[in-house]
């Protein structure tokens, strides 16, 4: 089946413009993860949704990101204002609720973001 | 600071060598999961482990995972090319089920 899509693939933007990112999940996956990965590191958490709503947005580095879901499926993270420091690589992962808490995560391909 | 760290962060051998991955951390998790992941991807699962003392194969890949819950590794025998990659820990803290905790990862190149 269709694994985790994302796009743009690659994205560049201005210094304070404002972009945004999607993501579509595996159907039927309920939970879905933000995260973001500099050159050559871990990957950061940034949100997690279940179904629509936002159990835990700790990630989050400031006041210009936020994300939303809709209809338990694809999701939308937006940055504002951005800054250069906002250039990563950002990933996308759904998760089936696992069995004995696992919550194995399936990676989309990511969204280069560079802004200049 | 790392809530998993794992170690080396660089690691380069021969084709048919053997190497292992270390992620270690103070905390307890209740469940830890290794990916791979290859440039310009995502990362890919590879196993996961949730009992400590667990010792889990997949083929030439052996993952373990601490009596404490608290550390683990991967041990790769008889490296091949294609086992190129960024190797990542990751654990679900206990009381945290939705986020996962990455190491940095181990970037491991095997030449032939």
């Amino acid at each position: 089946g269709a694994g985790v899509s994302q796009s743009p693939s690659n994205k560049v933007t201005e210094k304070g413009k404002d972009v945004e990112l999607r993501c579509d999940p595996i159907s039927g996956h309920t939970a879905l993860y933000w995260y973001r990965q500099s050159l050559g590191q871990g990957l950061e958490f940034l949100i997690y949704f279940q179904g629509n709503s936002a159990p835990d947005k700790s990630g989050l580095p400031s006041d210009r990101f936020s994300a939303e879901r809709t209809g338990g499926s694809v999701s939308t993270l937006t940055i504002q204002r951005t800054q250069q420091e906002d250039s990563a690589v950002y990933l996308c992962a759904s998760s089936p609720k696992g069995l004995a808490g696992t919550y194995e995560q399936y990676f989309g391909p990511g969204t280069r973001l560079t802004v200049t | 600071t790392q809530l998993l760290e794992q170690s080396p962060q660089f690691l380069s051998i021969q084709e048919g060598e053997n190497l292992t991955v270390y992620c270690n951390s103070s905390s307890v998790f209740s469940s830890l999961q290794w990916y791979r992941q290859e440039p310009g991807e995502g990362p890919v699962l590879l196993v996961t482990v949730v009992t400590g003392g667990e010792v889990k194969k997949l083929k030439r890949l052996t993952f373990q995972f601490g009596d404490a819950r608290k550390d683990s590794s991967l041990h790769i025998t008889a490296a091949q090319p294609g086992d190129t990659g960024l190797y990542l820990c990751a654990g679900h803290v206990t009381d945290s089920w939705g986020k996962l905790q990455f190491g940095a990862g181990t970037q491991v190149v095997v030449t032939p």
